[in-house]
């Protein structure tokens, strides 16, 4: 089974341009994460889909960063345009339907990454 | 709050017991999670504890849990050169209609041969 893939693997731009990073979650899975790691610090929560609805976007840091989930499978975060501070690594995780009880664990599964730097 | 908090940087010795230490402030918190990050890959999912429990094992793997402290502990056993990598620890809050985790900074653990 295919895991979390993103695209691209690196990006560096000039702060005022535009990027678009992809993500194709696992197959079947309906939850979809955004995370970013800065400079080192800790991973932050960005925004959470659920197929194609946005479930939580509080982690967004300002109106310069678009999340889309057309159809529900892969997703796309834009940022327009691109300032020196969103410089880092960007996550993309899967997961499946939330159950209630202890038995399920949340795992959610993680791609590689894209390290964006802006100059 | 949502804060967690690791040391960034631990090293060891080949075949010595690791450490790795993590407080939370959420103690609403029902799992805790330890992934890892090898270089140029993604995060993988260790293991992982319900709040209920103080401790879980898994092979070389011992999470501990301390409730009272908001503290999660990863001990790996005969440390290896391949468990050098970042390790972070993220709590699953309780609650709400999202699923995020809150990440810790990560902790380097370098193992010296």
């Amino acid at each position: 089974e295919a895991g979390v893939t993103q695209f691209p693997s690196h990006s560096v731009i000039e702060k005022g341009q535009t990027v678009t990073l992809r993500c194709d979650p696992i197959s079947g899975h309906d939850n979809l994460y955004w995370y970013r790691r800065v400079m080192g610090k800790e991973i932050k929560f960005l925004l959470h889909f659920v197929k194609e609805s946005k479930q939580d976007e509080s982690g967004m840091p300002n109106n310069r960063f678009l999340a889309e989930r057309t159809g529900g499978t892969y997703s796309t975060l834009k940022v327009q345009p691109a300032e020196l501070e969103d410089s880092g690594v960007y996550f993309c995780a899967s997961s499946q339907v939330r159950t209630s009880g202890r038995g399920y664990s949340n795992e959610q599964f993680f791609g590689p990454g894209t390290r964006l730097t802006v100059l | 709050g949502e804060d967690v908090e690791q040391s960034l940087f631990l090293s060891v010795r080949e075949g010595d017991s690791s450490v790795i230490n993590c407080t939370y402030t959420d103690s609403s918190s029902t799992y805790l999670y330890w992934y890892k990050q090898e270089p140029g890959a993604g995060l993988q999912l260790l293991t992982y504890i319900f709040s209920n429990m103080d401790m879980k094992q898994d092979q070389r793997l011992t999470v501990l849990l301390n409730k009272k402290d908001k503290h999660l502990s990863l001990r790996i056993a005969d440390t290896q050169t391949g468990d050098s990598a970042i390790y972070f620890c993220a709590e699953f809050p309780r609650g709400g209609a999202t699923n995020k985790l809150i990440f810790g900074t990560g902790t380097l653990l370098a193992v010296q041969p």
